[in-house]
């Protein structure tokens, strides 16, 4: 069945230090992906997303991610981590729905704190 | 401005009662989605539409009714609320199937 895992429910990073996510999804297709983050009591806002093509993506505020087909990921990361990125990450693939459209299966989030 | 806005923000409603959620957007889409989040936990799809007057049943489509009146409104109903359907629902809209979607600021439910 199709769905994403997100191994790593909870992360703690030091402010200035380098982030990664771990995002697997399993889908037959190919996959469109997707990063989203949540900031407390409001939606989810993208980060970047991946259409079939370069495997490395750049999204907002110096986040980026790297597609691998062979390993089923979309791992998120960024080089230096800021005390404003204290929020919850969702991964999310786009998988073919009926009548020719499509939707979105998200992974449990990975909620991440940074530590001064 | 908000491309997405969903009214009421928060509701208490109280059980076997009927509660509608709207969602309202300005982006142009022709998809619009809603889906739930428990506490902790990532969304699942309950209905989407892709066309006015039409609507398609998601993952968790029980208990929950959709209408499509306009392509900008999208409208959640419960008919009979019930404890379990305590969750914040998020409305969202996208250009076409496959697109990002944008999410509205999401609206906590309580059923007591």
């Amino acid at each position: 069945a199709q769905s994403v895992t997100q191994p790593d429910a909870r992360v703690t990073v030091s402010e200035g230090a380098s982030l990664q996510l771990r995002c697997k999804y399993s889908y037959f297709g190919t996959p469109y992906l997707f990063w989203y983050v949540q900031y407390p009591r409001q939606g989810l806002q993208l980060l970047l997303k991946y259409y079939p093509g370069d495997p490395v993506v750049q999204g907002v505020n110096g986040f980026e991610a790297e597609f691998s087909k062979s390993n089923s990921s979309f791992h998120l990361r960024k080089a230096s981590v800021h005390w404003s990125d204290w929020a919850v990450y969702f991964c999310a693939v786009s998988i073919e729905n009926q009548g020719g459209s499509a939707k979105l299966i998200f992974g449990e989030g990975t909620k991440l704190t940074v530590s001064s | 401005e908000a491309a997405v806005t969903q009214s009421p923000r928060s509701k208490v409603a109280v059980t076997g009662g009927k509660v509608t959620l709207s969602c309202h957007q300005t982006n142009n889409h022709d998809y619009m989605y809603w889906y739930r989040q428990d506490t902790g936990h990532g969304l699942r799809l309950i209905h989407y539409s892709y066309v006015a007057d039409s609507t398609e049943k998601g993952d968790i489509p029980d208990g929950y009714k959709a209408s499509r009146p306009s392509q900008e409104n999208f409208s959640l109903i419960l008919e009979l609320a019930s404890l379990s359907q305590t969750a914040v629902y998020f409305c969202a809209s996208s250009l076409w199937g496959y697109a990002e979607q944008f999410f509205g600021p999401g609206t906590r439910l309580t059923v007591l």
